[in-house]
Parts: C-alpha cells; sequence; structure tokens
C-alpha cells in the first residue's frame, strides 16, 4: 500500500514571502500521479496542482510550483507572493494509475496535512 | 457550472441512529468517490463508483456503512446503528473518469460534518 508523509504540521510565512511545503511519498508502482489540495476552514478540498509520475517537468500553476523528485519519492510545494487567501490545510495526496483494481487504487492516499499560516 | 453539493452540511444524531448522507456529483461525471476526514485518522478513502457499480467496498469501515449510486448520479452513503467514532466529516468527490490519467481530477463537494452523541 502506498504512504504520504507531510512532515511539517504547521508551517508560517509573512505575506508577499515564499514558502515551500514538503512531502514524501512510499510507492512500488512507476507510474502515478500525485496532487496538492487546499482546504480552507469552507472544508471545500480545492485542488491546486497536479503531477504525472511520467512527466519530468515540474508542473506550474501561476504562483504554485512542485519540486518532483521522482527517485527521492519527494513532492514539495512551493508557493510564492504568498497571499492572506492561501491559508488553509495544505494536502499531498497519490494516485495509483491502475484503475478498476480495488484495493483502494482507485481513490486519493493523503498525507495528514500541513497547516498555512499567512502572517500580514 | 454546478460543483459536487452534498446534504446536509451538518447532521446531529444519537448512538444508535441511522443516517443517510447524500451527494450530488457534477453533471456529466461517471465516477463518485466517498471519504472519511477525522482527527485521529485524517482523510481516509472509503469506496469508488464508476457508474452505478462499486468495484470495490473494502474501504468502508465496517458493515454497518454500506453505499449505492442510482442513476449514474446522486449517491447516499448510510451508516446504520451509528457511535460515536463514526463521528467525521464525510467528504464526497467526484471526476469526468475514473481512468487514471487527465480525466480523473477529483473535484469535491463541501462535506457533511457528522456528529454522533
Amino acid at each position: 500500500a502506498q504512504t504520504v508523509t507531510q512532515s511539517q504540521p504547521e508551517m508560517s510565512v509573512q505575506e508577499a514571502e515564499t514558502v515551500t511545503l514538503s512531502c514524501t511519498y512510499d510507492t512500488s508502482e512507476s507510474d502515478y500521479y500525485l496532487f496538492w489540495y487546499k482546504q480552507p476552514p469552507s472544508r471545500q478540498m480545492i485542488l491546486v496542482i497536479r503531477q504525472e509520475a511520467y512527466k519530468q517537468q515540474n508542473a506550474t500553476e501561476n504562483r504554485f510550483s512542485v519540486n518532483f523528485q521522482k527517485a527521492a519519492k519527494s513532492f514539495s510545494l512551493k508557493i510564492s507572493d504568498s497571499q492572506l487567501g492561501d491559508a488553509a490545510m495544505y494536502f499531498c495526496a497519490y494516485r495509483s494509475s491502475f484503475t478498476y483494481s480495488g484495493g483502494g487504487a482507485d481513490g486519493l492516499t493523503f498525507g495528514k496535512g500541513t497547516h498555512l499560516i499567512i502572517q500580514p | 457550472g454546478a460543483g459536487v453539493s452534498q446534504s446536509p452540511s451538518n447532521k446531529v444524531t444519537e448512538k444508535g441512529k441511522d443516517v443517510e448522507l447524500r451527494c450530488d456529483p457534477i453533471s456529466g461525471h461517471t465516477a463518485l468517490y466517498w471519504y472519511r476526514q477525522s482527527l485521529g485518522q485524517g482523510l481516509e478513502f472509503l469506496i469508488y463508483f464508476q457508474g452505478n457499480s462499486a468495484p470495490d467496498k473494502s474501504g468502508l469501515p465496517s458493515d454497518r456503512f454500506s453505499a449505492e449510486r442510482t442513476g449514474g448520479s446522486v449517491s447516499t452513503l448510510t451508516i446504520q446503528r451509528t457511535q460515536q467514532e463514526d463521528s467525521a466529516v464525510y467528504l464526497c468527490a467526484s471526476s469526468l473518469t475514473g481512468l487514471a490519467g487527465g480525466t480523473d481530477t477529483q473535484y469535491f463537494g463541501p462535506g457533511t460534518r457528522l456528529t454522533v452523541l
């Protein structure tokens, strides 16, 4: 079974600064998908960014970018120019490339989350 | 367009009662997922539907939990004889397809917070 580890329960950053959230995972698969989701107090999980394991290029979405190190099984999220609206729980998630295979492979495996605080 | 909706937003029930949680996926999405989010266990995957069928129910915590999906759309998660450890936020997500690839991105609803007294 795959596991996802987020070692930082809480991070704090000044507004307009850059922050990096770390995530490591354990898998025996060679093809898979990785995600970062944001969960504000409203509880709604919002997709921030997605990375396919077969792609060497790191994904970027505006102020959000990832550092994907496949050999190290590391998938960190960098938020540039932090804004007050970025304050939320951030979850790293893994999805197997297999489908309809059962054993939980069809769902996302989440880390425990990192609580990001933005200081004005 | 409309996102994933869930009802009720909050549910308080007494131990031993049955509860039904509802999920309305994004129109046209064939895949639907249920997750549970609790302080102790974090986010757990419960069950996945492709159309109306669930290939694997092994993620359901106990036989008191069941889920169904009808018409390839609305899904209900039923918890019978609720226990205090069932207290959690139950999240539903849908994706265009269940196939790994660009169409499998999961979009989440706001969740139902269940409190069992």
